[in-house]
Formats: structure tokens, C-alpha cells, sequence
């Protein structure tokens, strides 16, 4: 089955500057991957998405890019602000025919003022 | 759009009763629906993937008897916890997906406490 990891646990930036959290997967035939932002006592939100069939995608201050050939997928925030203080979790298709996904352990982001 | 709720958002009873919780997609309809639990600090664990008119499928570990799980229309499915225990508090969150799509939306959660 999948498995995914991703790096680091915990990440402090300084307002402004940018951040950047990293998954790996473990199956080659994973063609879907988002990105989820959860705040203290609330659920995921997905804030952006990105399929296998391309490298980079883009939103506003969020950044999702993929690497196939090592099977890692990596989350870029620019522009730091306070709100982006936040738990961001990686997920990729599971098992059950990829209608389920197989989350990383979530990096807890911490945007200093 | 792309909205689902969860009621109630806390509740708290006693041990060795049941607690129901329903998720519910707002604005599209709702194929399979999946039920997570989360402990503090800790990742999503999948409990169980539900299809619209079929019976849930169940994660190694979970016990189906105890977590009821019904997704009897597209829009609605819930998560019974039976014979509740203390051990069973948890953030419970549902999230649902449309048919021939691979997006999730998650609902807010809802925090379970067995006293």
C-alpha cells in the first residue's frame, strides 16, 4: 500500500519570508495529490491540488510542485503571513481503488510576526 | 460550493451510551463518504470508506459493530458510536467526495468526550 512521509515536523518562519514542506510517496501509480490546511479544533481544507500529469501548480502565495521520477511533491507558501500558522498535511491515493487517500503526518507551521 | 457540515460539533456523554454523528454535503452529491478519527497532535486515521446504498468498508482495526456507519442518500451519511467508552473521545471528521472526482472536502469535526 501507500506511504507516504513528509518533512519537517515542525517549521517557524518569519513573517514574509517564504516556507516549503516536502512529501514522499511510495506508489508509482499515485496520480493525484493535495495539500490540506487544518487549524486548531477544525477540519482539513483543501487548498490546492496538483495531478500527476503535470509538474507545477500555482495559487496566488501557494505552490504545489511534483516530481514523478523521485516521487516527492513539495508545498511552497510565499509571502508568509500570521494566518498561514497552521497544521498543512500531504495526502496521496490509498488502497480501495485510490478513493481514499493515505495522509503524511502533517508539518504544524508557525508564522512569526 | 464544495461545502460539508457536521452536527453536532460537540457533544459529551456518558459511558456505555450512543452518540450519533451526521455529515451532511451541502452543495453536491456525495458518492462515498469517509470517516476519520483524529488524536491530538496526530495525523487523519481513516476509519471507514462508505458508498451511497452500500454497506461501509471498514479499516483493519475498526470495529465495525461498534462504529455504525449509514450513507442511505447522497447527501447524508452517519457514524454511531455504540456502547461509547472514555477511550473513544476523539475528533471525529467526515469528508465526502463526488463520483468521478478525486477531491475531498472535509467537514469541521466534531469532538466526541465519554465520560
Amino acid at each position: 500500500g501507500e506511504n507516504v512521509e513528509q518533512h519537517p515536523s515542525t517549521l517557524s518562519v518569519q513573517e514574509g519570508d517564504s516556507a516549503v514542506i516536502k512529501c514522499t510517496y511510495s506508489d508509482s501509480a499515485s496520480n493525484y495529490f493535495p495539500w490540506y490546511k487544518q487549524e486548531l479544533g477544525k477540519g482539513p481544507q483543501l487548498i490546492i491540488d496538483i495531478r500527476s500529469n503535470v509538474g507545477e501548480k500555482k495559487d496566488q502565495r501557494i505552490a504545489v510542485t511534483l516530481n514523478k521520477t523521485a516521487k516527492h511533491f513539495s508545498l511552497h507558501i510565499t509571502e508568509t503571513q500570521p494566518e498561514d500558522s497552521a497544521v498543512y498535511f500531504c495526502a496521496a491515493p490509498g488502497d480501495n481503488y485510490g478513493q481514499n487517500f493515505v495522509f503524511g503526518p502533517g508539518t504544524r507551521l508557525s508564522v512569526l510576526p | 460550493g464544495a461545502v460539508v457540515s457536521q452536527h453536532p460539533s460537540w457533544v459529551i456523554c456518558k459511558s456505555g451510551t450512543s452518540v450519533k454523528i451526521e455529515c451532511r454535503s451541502l452543495d453536491f452529491q456525495a458518492t462515498t463518504m469517509f470517516w476519520y478519527r483524529q488524536f491530538p497532535k496526530q495525523s487523519l486515521m481513516l476509519m471507514a470508506t462508505s458508498n451511497e446504498g452500500s454497506k461501509a468498508t471498514y479499516e483493519q482495526g475498526v470495529e465495525k459493530d461498534k462504529f455504525l456507519i449509514n450513507h442511505a442518500s447522497l447527501t447524508l451519511s452517519t457514524l454511531t458510536v455504540t456502547s461509547a467508552h472514555p477511550e473513544d473521545s476523539s475528533f471525529y471528521i467526515c469528508s465526502a467526495r463526488e463520483a468521478n472526482f478525486h477531491e475531498q472536502y472535509f467537514g469541521p469535526g466534531t469532538r466526541l468526550t465519554v465520560t
